[in-house]
């Protein structure tokens, strides 16, 4: 079935210790996105890319980067965690303004 | 005050009950609209689009008001199965194909 796979769906990683979490989709999906959701809140969009053009939110901290090496996979690389950043990270696609599909998330703990 | 606002919640409702939640939106440019399902420690998944003339798919009714700027959905005989947080989308305007979630509207419902 196309889907949007999310590994690993859990990732332990240490205070400081750069950690990247993946995204691939086969969908065929121009646009791929990254969210960030902690506990009881709404998901918050970190970026996202519309084909290969990256946009960036503009309260997104540097310490979150991405790569979008080709169409089907999108990375979200956190350059030095802190225990703030532990939530689960979402990936979603979507064709232009169609509704999202939504990955099943990597949850991510920082020790 | 937040882009997409929803009562938190939560809603305990029994078997059968019908339930209903708003979502308020603050920007009036937005063009499309979104209930999205989220089971506890999962991924969001799409319940419905919201169309202007207000669209029905089965149990679940939701409406646009544009002129108050709110959308509803309504859940009739609502099931145990029903029981999750109901994500409120709307598509930010003046963007790529940004969608902006509310916080979510938990629901229980009780035998």
């Amino acid at each position: 079935d196309a889907m949007v796979i999310q590994n690993p769906r859990y990732q332990v990683t240490q205070f400081g210790k750069p950690v990247t979490l993946s995204c691939s989709q086969t969908l065929n999906h121009n646009v791929m996105y990254w969210y960030q959701q902690k506990s009881s809140q709404a998901p918050k969009l970190l970026f996202h890319y519309y084909d290969k053009d990256f946009n960036n939110e503009a309260d997104t901290p540097d310490n979150f980067q991405s790569r979008r090496p080709n169409t089907s996979f999108c990375f979200l690389d956190i350059r030095s965690p802190g225990l703030g950043d532990a939530a689960m990270y979402l990936c979603a696609t979507s064709r232009d303004s169609s509704p999202l599909h939504f990955g099943n998330g990597t949850r991510l703990t920082v020790t | 005050r937040k882009e997409v606002e929803q009562d938190p919640g939560p809603f305990n409702v029994p078997e059968g009950a019908t339930v209903a939640f708003n979502c308020t939106y603050s920007n009036s440019a937005s063009q499309s609209f979104f209930w999205y399902r989220q089971d506890c420690r999962k991924e969001p998944k799409l319940l419905m689009s919201v169309y202007s003339s207000g669209n029905e798919d089965g149990r679940f009714t939701a409406q646009l008001n544009r002129a108050s700027q709110y959308i509803s959905l309504l859940i009739r005989d609502s099931k145990l199965s029903d029981s999750a947080t109901y994500l409120c989308v709307v598509h930010k305007a003046g963007g790529y194909n940004k969608l902006i979630f509310g916080a979510g509207t938990r629901l229980a419902v009780h035998p």
